[in-house]
């Protein structure tokens, strides 16, 4: 399995509170993905990142940001956290320098709920 | 329309069972597709990778048809540990991202 540690696995907070996951990757691959997954949604890109301070949107990029200062450490913060950011929240990497057709592999999942 | 399309299911059949999935996506200048496997509650898996000329992996064969964007998985002689959601992903056409756009997932439920 790909070295991908998310952290934490579970948490619960309240609306309004800041909010920050972490995702760690020990294959030193230049890109790294945020997702998060809902039920009839399937998986939606949120943040991705292509290098060290290197970061784009996705397409559900709206109140969420990144950061990534080192390779191994893509952090996603959810600066007011809202109920409708209650999700199942996945990292994933992949070896796209080696070219385009790189599949992605996935971390365990951050499973976050807003009250 | 969206991007990538799959039957939702859930497709239930008996041990033993030949079982194919379908998927169609639209854009045709996509390059690199895909088939996930994901159990209840965890992370998506690679299953394998899909080539123009088709592949075979022990028990599961992916196609691609680029005529018709349609690409298909094939479980032969199915087991009850085959039952997970099956996600069909296609690259996202763009500048070298790696971005990978995912179907909403096929449901397997493999019974005794």
């Amino acid at each position: 399995d790909a070295g991908i540690t998310q952290s934490p696995r579970h948490k619960v907070t309240e609306t309004g509170t800041p909010v920050t996951l972490r995702c760690h990757q020990t294959e030193n691959h230049r890109y790294m993905y945020w997702y998060r997954q809902d039920p009839g949604h399937g998986l939606r890109l949120i943040h991705y990142s292509y290098g060290v301070k290197d970061t784009d949107k996705g397409e559900v990029s709206d109140g969420y940001s990144v950061s990534r200062s080192k390779t191994e450490d893509f952090l996603l913060t959810l600066e007011s956290a809202t109920s409708s950011q209650t999700s199942v929240y996945f990292c994933a990497i992949s070896n796209t320098d080696r070219g385009d057709n790189q599949p992605q592999h996935f971390g365990d999942g951050t499973r976050l709920s807003i009250l | 329309r969206k991007e990538v399309e799959q039957d939702p299911g859930p497709f239930n059949v008996p041990e033993g069972a030949t079982v194919a999935f379908n998927c169609t996506y639209s854009n045709s200048a996509s390059q690199s597709f895909f088939w996930y496997r994901q159990d209840c509650r965890k992370e998506p898996k690679l299953l394998m990778s899909v080539y123009s000329s088709g592949n075979e992996d022990g028990r599961f064969t992916a196609q691609l048809n680029r005529a018709s964007q349609y690409i298909s998985l094939l479980i032969r002689d199915s087991k009850l540990s085959d039952s997970a959601t099956y996600l069909c992903v296609v690259n996202a056409f763009s500048s070298n991202t790696g971005k990978l756009i995912f179907g909403q997932g096929t449901t397997l439920q493999v019974k005794p």
